[in-house]
């Protein structure tokens, strides 16, 4: 059974930093791609971030270029995203996703990153 | 950017068809991803490739999308396909690719 499990949530001041997992189980990891996308409270689906299974292309929204930084450890079955400069509006929900040709078959749960000071 | 939009809501009566559309500039010539998320829980896919569908996801649910336009058709609608609803592509037209999802539309069953 694909299973999706995130974590690394928390409260943090804005202008600070807070890395997030994504740990994969249940498939072969290293054969697929990986996304991050976040929901804001009471707000619609916002896509971060695509890093491809070798980790050698990566793509992020205008929103995060800059600040966020997609990472994985195939060895260790994991997905990562650093994200520094934090902003109030970066407060959201955030996914793991597998990709699967261009649409995401599989998400986590989520874990919740909220940025207030 | 790419824009994908869709009505913020539509009402149905139960055993009637929800049709929920999703517009963007020639999304006729991409693939069309469709989502359901109810409340609290993750996101489900449930039609992919502008019409095909997972296993497991009723043949109540379709997909079609020409033009401008992609439809999400949800026949014999059931009080359990309440939810929000999120249309998706990959958008490689321009030097940032990425996805784009659309505005979602929130389904009420009557």
């Amino acid at each position: 059974e694909v299973q999706l499990v995130e974590s690394g949530g928390g409260l943090v001041q804005p202008g600070g930093s807070l890395r997030l997992s994504c740990a994969a189980s249940g498939f072969t990891f290293s054969s697929y791609e990986m996304n991050w996308v976040r929901q804001a409270p009471g707000k619609g689906l916002e896509w971060v971030s695509y890093i491809s299974s070798s980790g050698s292309t990566i793509y992020y929204a205008d929103s995060v270029k800059g600040r966020f930084t997609i990472s994985r450890d195939n060895a260790k079955n994991s997905l990562y995203l650093q994200m520094n400069s934090l902003r109030a509006e970066d407060t959201a929900v955030y996914y793991c996703a597998r990709d699967l040709g261009q649409l995401h078959d599989y998400w986590g749960q989520g874990t919740l990153v909220t940025v207030s000071s | 950017s790419y824009v994908l939009t869709q009505p913020p809501s539509v009402s149905v009566a139960p055993g009637q068809t929800a049709r929920i559309t999703c517009g963007g500039n020639n999304i006729g010539s991409k693939s069309v991803h469709w989502y359901q998320q109810k409340p609290g829980q993750a996101p489900v896919l449930v039609v992919y490739d502008d019409s095909d569908r997972p296993s497991g996801i009723p043949e109540r649910f379709s997909g079609s999308n020409s033009g401008n336009t992609a439809t999400l058709t949800i026949s014999r609608v059931e009080a359990g396909d309440e939810a929000d609803y999120y249309c998706q592509v990959w958008d490689s037209s321009s030097d940032h690719p990425g996805y784009v999802f659309g505005t979602g539309t929130k389904v009420t069953v009557l």
